[in-house]
């Protein structure tokens, strides 16, 4: 499968600001994306989606916003939170194949 | 409780002595996965199955074996591990059918020595 980077391996945010990581993908036929949030010791949780033919969704204090034109997904957290540092993944699907970018490491300052 | 187990969360092992890792659902999801991580690389995923006796390869196959008899089953076999099969591996199930809201089993950590 091609691959999903990420143009920031750590990000330093303080608590109450708010929080953007990026991800590039390769695979311009991909039709899912996926953030993932992992604590450490711990298995990936699910953050939030987005299918192709959106460009915009929005959770709890999270949106993702996927720009097709240049490849391009943003996951940004409101008010960040100490709970929220951890490290994130995109990942992006086609027909049920994933394939995950390598995380950034996001650390919220008190 | 909804969740993901796997078994073991460690294990130890030799080159060359096959092994099982299982991976079972309580959901009854239609999507299950098995990813391997490893520093600096992120998440890979070795093999996928979107339904019962249906799997696919992910990035990273070569080594390992699936199967896919049940639905709530899903485990993964190395028939001859390598020390570069030493990594931490993560199943995975979701709902399936374009909906891959991935729920993560805890993690086995395997060493190969």
């Amino acid at each position: 499968g091609e691959s999903v980077g990420l143009h920031l391996p750590t990000l330093s945010v303080q608590e109450g600001d708010n929080s953007i990581i990026n991800c590039a993908y390769s695979n311009s036929a991909s039709d899912y994306f996926i953030w993932y949030k992992q604590e450490s010791g711990k298995g990936p949780q699910f953050i939030i989606d987005i299918r192709s033919n959106m460009d915009k969704r929005q959770g709890q204090r999270v949106t993702v916003l996927l720009n097709k034109t240049v490849k391009h997904l943003s996951l940004q957290i409101a008010a960040t939170q100490p709970g929220d540092s951890a490290v994130y993944f995109c990942a992006e699907s086609l027909a049920g194949q994933l394939t995950f970018g390598s995380g950034t490491q996001l650390t919220v300052l008190p | 409780e909804a969740q993901v187990t796997q078994n073991p969360r460690y294990l130890i092992t030799v080159t060359g002595k096959k092994l099982t890792v299982t991976c079972s659902q309580n959901m009854n999801h239609e999507y299950m996965s098995w990813y391997r991580q490893d520093p600096g690389l992120g998440l890979r995923q070795i093999y996928y199955s979107m339904n019962v006796e249906v799997t696919d390869k992910g990035d990273v196959p070569e080594g390992y074996k699936v199967s896919r008899k049940e639905k709530r089953n899903f485990p993964l076999i190395l028939e001859s591990p390598s020390p570069n099969q030493t990594s931490l591996y993560f199943c995975a199930s979701s709902p399936g059918t374009g909906d891959y809201e991935q729920y993560f089993g805890p993690g086995t950590r395997l060493t190969v020595t």
